[in-house]
Order: structure tokens, then sequence, then C-alpha cells
């Protein structure tokens, strides 16, 4: 069975809203979560590191302020894209990583989200 | 720094055929390599990995070998079929938990 839960699979947003995108672990306790960003016939980008209890660990040249992420529990993180814009239409994908002694070095992966900005 | 480098696509193979992906990596240390496989519409599963030097990850008919002398970690399977038809994402993790994605790879598989 699925080992993380994304939610919603699919949103299309008038630009200037925000959207909440769910990520959650459901085999086991994460201390870190991962957020991907993934544009058509094209790799993933890590995007920020996901740390429960602790500020969000984002890579360059992606907007704190804009991408929002909230790691409150051991098995849920939140990525809010603030007042989208077209140009942040996409396919964002979550990833659980196990806590240290809790088994095999792996992430698993979410079936994403995929974001329509009108 | 670290990165992942694999052979462009789309690949295109009839049912039965063999299939190779190739992709090569830049890392310091020692990293372990992985192959994720996209299906249209859907996220990432990991189809194999390795951890060190002359393991050979495994699954579903796939597999991949990693070779340090040559920095590389090459899919193979000796028969695709139809359902094989996805992107396939070569990956390293070095000593942070973060993953190194390739470009991926499409595969398509005709009848």
């Amino acid at each position: 069975g699925a080992v993380v839960s994304q939610h919603p699979s699919r949103v299309i947003c008038k630009s200037g809203t925000s959207v909440k995108i769910e990520c959650r672990s459901l085999d086991f306790q994460a201390t870190t979560m991962f957020w991907y960003r993934q544009f058509p016939k094209q790799s993933l980008m890590l995007m920020a590191t996901s740390n429960e209890g602790s500020k969000a660990t984002y890579e360059q040249g992606v907007e704190k302020d804009k991408f929002l992420i909230n790691h409150a529990s051991l098995t849920l993180s939140t990525l809010t894209v603030t007042s989208a814009h077209p140009e942040d239409s996409s396919f964002y994908i979550c990833s659980v990583h196990r806590g240290p002694g809790q088994g095999p070095n792996i992430q698993y992966f979410g079936a994403g989200t995929r974001l329509s900005v009108l | 720094g670290n990165s992942v480098t694999q052979m462009e696509g789309p690949v295109t193979l009839s049912e039965e055929a063999f299939l190779t992906i190739n992709c090569t990596y830049t890392a310091t240390g020692y990293p372990s390599l992985f192959w994720y496989v996209q299906y249209p519409g859907e996220g990432l599963q990991l189809l194999l990995k390795a951890t060190k030097a002359d393991d050979k990850g495994s699954n579903k008919g796939f597999e991949a070998t990693y070779r340090k002398e040559t920095t590389s970690f090459h899919l193979e399977k000796g028969s695709v079929q139809v359902s094989d038809s996805a992107v396939y994402f070569c990956a390293l993790s070095g000593d942070t938990d973060k993953l190194i994605f390739g470009t991926g790879t499409r595969l398509q598989v005709f009848p």
C-alpha cells in the first residue's frame, strides 16, 4: 500500500490565491520530508527540506516567502504556494525519509500535485 | 558538486527487446545510487538501489550495477514489456539525505 499520501492530486486556481498541499507519511514517523518541483519533461528539482519542529531549509533560488512549508508533526508536512501566479504552475512532489533507526535510508514519494494557475 | 547524467530519450523499443539506459555520476565520497520510475500522472517509485561499489540492485527484471571505476549505474532489462513504458530517473544520495536526480529518460515500448 501507499507509504505517502499527497493531497490534492490536482488543483486549479485563480492568480493571486494561495494553495496548500499536504504530504502525509502513513507508515512511519518522518523527521524529514522533501518538496520537489517538476516542470514538463524535466527532472525533479529539490525546493526545500522540511524538518519536523524546525524551519525548513530552502534550496538556492527558492523564495521561502512564496513557498511556505510547515512540518508540524512527524507525519504531516504542508507546502503553501502563496499568491500563486501562472509561472507557479507545475507538478509538486513530496517525499518522506525515515528517521534514524527506522529502516532503509531511502525516500518514499507521494503521487504528486499538479497545480494549474489561471 | 554532485551530479547525475543520464541518456536523453525517448528510448523507443519493441516488446521483448533489450533495454539499456546509461547513467553516470560525479560525486565525492561514496554515494548511494538509485533508479526511480515515474508512470504517467504519478509520483516516483523506487525501482532499485545500490549502496556500495560492485553492488547490483535488481527488481522486476531490471538491474543495475554500481561501477565505481567508471562512475556508472546503467539500467538494464533483458526483455521489456509495454507496461514498462515510463520515465526512468537515475539519482544519487551523498553525505546528506538529499537526492540528486538526472534529467530522466522516457521509455516507450510498443507491442
